[in-house]
């Protein structure tokens, strides 16, 4: 069955530096990845979509890879600040949405 | 971005009563509303697809006659957990999307203790 692996469960990082986030995929090939943030008792916020034929996209300080070759995407988080504190998770869609477990990440003053 | 409100944002319940959670799309109209279940530290898993004006579609394993959905308008689904037990217990969180699902837009979810 199709999977979706987001292998960090949480990440510490200090403030000001890059936060890389990874999420795998196994199985079958996604046509798009999402980003979500999600606040604790709450719901999740999307971020941002990258299609397979993107290698990048960006907002702000974010940005998104995607590699079709190592099954992988990668979210940055520039300039962290204490506000990017949250669980980020990734998801796709199959026949049906599937979501990783997320990362929860600290960013530390 | 599409506005989605969910109502309670938290019930406390004895077990064996049932719960009804509403889902509401404030500046959109919804044809299809997601419902999951969140256990801490865990993902959002899907528990069903609602539709409106037809049957909710259920993901294997979940109880259709345990868990309710309700979709009679284009902007309001509700979702009711029948004799809701302690295992219940859990984060509720209904999602809809613009187009064909491409992007979703959560609501800010429903806490349901049973105790």
């Amino acid at each position: 069955s199709q999977k979706i692996e987001q292998n960090s469960e949480a990440l510490n990082i200090q403030e000001g530096k890059t936060a890389t986030l990874t999420c795998n995929y196994t199985n079958y090939s996604p046509a798009y990845l999402q980003w979500y943030r999600q606040d604790p008792g709450r719901g999740p916020v999307f971020l941002l979509l990258i299609r397979e034929n993107e290698k990048e996209k960006r907002k702000e300080r974010l940005k998104v890879t995607f590699d079709t070759t190592l099954k992988q995407s990668l979210f940055h988080i520039t300039a962290s600040q204490p506000a990017d504190s949250a669980t980020y998770l990734c998801a796709t869609r199959d026949d049906k949405i599937i979501f990783g477990k997320g990362t929860r990440l600290h960013i530390l003053p | 971005g599409a506005v989605v409100s969910q109502h309670p944002s938290w019930v406390i319940c004895k077990s064996g009563t049932s719960v009804k959670i509403e889902c509401r799309s404030l500046d959109f109209q919804a044809t299809t509303m997601f419902w999951y279940r969140q256990f801490p530290k865990q993902s959002l898993m899907l528990m069903a697809t609602s539709n409106e004006g037809s049957k909710a579609t259920y993901e294997q394993g979940v109880e259709k006659d345990k868990f309710l959905i309700n979709h009679a308008s284009l902007t309001l689904s509700t979702l009711t957990v029948t004799s809701a037990h302690p295992e219940d217990s859990s984060f509720y969180i209904c999602g809809s999307g613009l187009s064909r699902g491409e992007t979703q837009y959560f609501g800010p979810g429903t806490r349901l203790l049973v105790l």
